[in-house]
């Protein structure tokens, strides 16, 4: 399979614990993006890398927030101490290109439920 | 900042009936437009994306929309619906250039009876 992977795909973790997602986009893709989706409603822009530099962050992405690409190639997103308002869908992207308009390729997304 | 209004948060047609989910956004510059589609169980999937060109854009599964850009709309149409795209059905934005973080609608789901 050559498609955007995301592990886990599903976290169940307590109030006030870290977790750490991981997100491999397609091979050779510059671009990575995660996105958070909560129930009825679609996915919201968290953040986006350019290879290893994350160039934006949404206002969405908290302090306990923060995601890394160290080699330009698979992704992590951490969140420290949950809260029960974590509780989404998230979901990495990739897309090709460093430059001008290409489609993004969607992972199958990973389910955290803090309870 | 761009935003995207989805008409019909949840449609019931039967098979063979003909399909239109509306769709407007919002921004001030030059956009891209893509309608993804999530079937139960799978992960988002590209149905068909506008860059340029042609306003309208057939995609997969007999599926198509067409740009109006007076109208900020971007509507899916399908003519003969079938059981098996039942599914959620996601119109998105994002800015010609640049980062190209997308912006998406709330959704629509697609129920189909046999």
């Amino acid at each position: 399979d050559t498609g955007v992977s995301q592990n886990p795909r599903h976290k169940i973790t307590k109030r006030g614990q870290n977790v750490t997602f991981r997100c491999d986009p397609i091979s050779e893709h510059n671009r990575l993006y995660w996105y958070r989706q909560t129930l009825g409603q679609g996915p919201e822009f968290l953040t986006y890398f350019q290879n290893e530099a994350q160039l934006e962050k949404s206002r969405l992405l908290s302090d306990r927030f923060s995601a890394e690409r160290p080699k330009g190639s698979f992704s992590t997103l951490e969140i420290q101490r949950t809260e029960q308002g974590d509780s989404a869908m998230y979901l990495c992207a990739s897309s090709q290109g460093l430059a001008g308009d290409y489609e993004q390729y969607f992972g199958p997304g990973t389910r955290l439920t803090v309870t | 900042a761009q935003s995207v209004s989805q008409h019909n948060h949840h449609v019931i047609l039967s098979e063979a009936a003909s399909l239109e989910l509306g769709c407007n956004y919002s921004y001030g510059g030059t956009v891209n437009l893509f309608w993804y589609v999530q079937y139960p169980g799978q992960h988002l999937q590209l149905l068909l994306k506008y860059f340029s060109g042609d306003p309208l854009v057939k995609g997969i599964k007999g599926f198509e929309a067409e740009f109006i850009k007076s109208k900020f709309s971007f509507n899916l149409r399908k003519p003969s619906v079938q059981w098996s795209d039942t599914a959620e059905y996601f119109c998105a934005v994002n800015a010609r250039g640049g980062y190209q973080k997308v912006t998406f609608g709330i959704g629509t789901k697609l129920q189909v009876i046999p």
